[in-house]
């Protein structure tokens, strides 16, 4: 089934401890996104990417970096992992920049 | 500064009757405004959008409205089913940006 998938489903994690969550989408879209969801701030975008070999920072970039070596897969690492950065993590992806986004199912990190 | 607010973050309503789901933004270079419905433990699914040309779309039992003047929109949801219970975000879209901004999303619950 085409779509997106993440993983983990659900990580605890030592503060300090580098991470990395994965994302891979099968439907060629160009454009991918890392976003936080947290309760009453909606859905904050942390890191973009419109095309394979670029990426971009969203509104909440800090203590996170991405790559994407190619069109499928848009990892995201915390390098030292902090208790607020404690969230729900959704990848997903467009066609192109400006479009409908399809998301994944969601990281739930809980950062001790 | 939110440039999309969705100050309800909570609606309770009976089945069969209206659901009114309310959306405020700031940012008068939006083009373009989706929404899109979450259950627990998925990752948001879209829903219905809209065109800033227009001033309404409908769907089915969705229709979302948009005045521009007043930097509004609403979902209209009838009639309300049990199904529709969810989390509702609301997100704008501009051409030159590259991202989905979103609400903080509003929690509907309808009651059987």
């Amino acid at each position: 089934i085409a779509g997106i998938t993440q993983a983990p489903t659900s990580q605890i994690l030592a503060a300090g401890r580098r991470m990395t969550l994965r994302c891979t989408q099968d439907m060629r879209h160009n454009a991918m996104y890392w976003y936080r969801q947290d309760l009453g701030l909606g859905l904050r975008l942390i890191h973009y990417s419109n095309t394979a070999g670029t990426t971009g920072k969203g509104e909440v970039p800090d203590g996170y970096s991405v790559s994407r070596a190619n069109t499928d897969d848009f990892p995201l690492t915390l390098a030292s992992a902090v208790p607020s950065q404690t969230s729900v993590y959704f990848c997903a992806s467009s066609v192109q920049q400006g479009t409908e986004a399809f998301f994944g199912q969601g990281t739930r990190l809980t950062v001790v | 500064d939110q440039q999309v607010k969705q100050n309800s973050p909570s609606l309770s309503v009976q089945e069969g009757r209206i659901s009114i789901l309310n959306c405020d933004y700031t940012n008068s270079m939006f083009d373009y405004f989706l929404w899109y419905k979450k259950y627990p433990a998925e990752g948001p699914t879209f829903l219905i959008s809209i065109s800033s040309i227009k001033d309404k779309n409908e769907d089915g039992r969705f229709t979302v409205f948009l005045n521009k003047s007043a930097k509004h929109l609403s979902l209209h949801i009838v009639p309300s089913q049990p199904g529709d219970s969810a989390v509702y975000f609301c997100a704008g879209i501009y051409n030159a940006g590259n991202m989905l901004t979103f609400g903080g999303g509003t929690r509907l619950m309808v009651k059987p």
